[in-house]
């Protein structure tokens, strides 16, 4: 199976400030998606990419999407307290199943 | 938006008990619904593929006989973990897609903790 990969950092930075987590994945996807989770509770959908898409905006977030380097990046500008969470992306394959990369946990400090 | 349910949110049982999870679609039809578990500070690992109306498809490694799942109407699939032992304790997590849209809607989790 195929699974999405965060880079393995953990992301400490200060309110107001953007913050960048990139996903690289391995074999061929219908679209990739981001989540959020705050500590202990489901998931939150945050935007979805399409495979022949290569740039998406959804309010603060902003989603690229490398089919040839099969990597993606969530970039969120001014970032508050709130913000604070574990970010996951996730590759769609067959018959509509996510594989989930490790995730990357921001801190944003007030 | 699109809102799923877990039930319960918490579960606390003793080794050898039956733990049933229930997920439920409360504002749209999902022909598919998907379990996942999660371990503290991991990823989510995809268990199972619930259709409607028909059996379950299992991941490679996941016991179809130790998790038993159920997806008797549009809105609702179930998921029930057999004879459970502390190496279940996990955090579960369900969605549901709805049949229009390639988006996944996850409920909030059930922490299941086996004594």
């Amino acid at each position: 199976s195929q699974q999405g990969e965060e880079d393995p950092q953990a992301l400490s930075i200060q309110e107001g400030e953007n913050a960048t987590m990139n996903c690289s994945y391995k074999t061929s996807i219908n679209n990739l998606q981001w989540y959020r989770q705050n500590s202990g509770r489901g998931l939150v959908h945050l935007i979805l990419i399409r495979s022949n898409e290569r740039e998406k905006h959804s309010g603060r977030l902003r989603v690229t999407l490398d089919t040839s380097k099969k990597s993606s990046s969530l970039l969120i500008t001014a970032s508050r307290a709130a913000d604070t969470a574990s970010y996951f992306c996730a590759t769609a394959y067959g018959n509509n199943r996510l594989a989930f990369g490790k995730g990357n946990q921001v801190v944003v400090i007030p | 938006g699109a809102v799923v349910s877990q039930h319960p949110s918490r579960v606390i049982c003793k080794s050898g008990t039956s733990v049933k999870i229930e997920c439920r679609s409360l504002d749209f039809q999902a022909t598919t619904m998907f379990w996942y578990r999660q371990f503290p500070k991991q990823s989510l690992m995809l268990m199972a593929t619930s259709n409607e109306g028909s059996k379950a498809t299992y991941e490679q490694g996941v016991e179809k006989d130790k998790f038993l799942i159920n997806h008797a109407s549009l809105t609702l699939s179930t998921l029930t973990v057999t004879s459970a032992h502390p190496e279940d304790s996990s955090f579960y997590i369900c969605s549901a897609r709805a049949t229009s849209t390639d988006t996944q809607y996850f409920g909030p989790g059930t922490r299941l903790t086996v004594l």
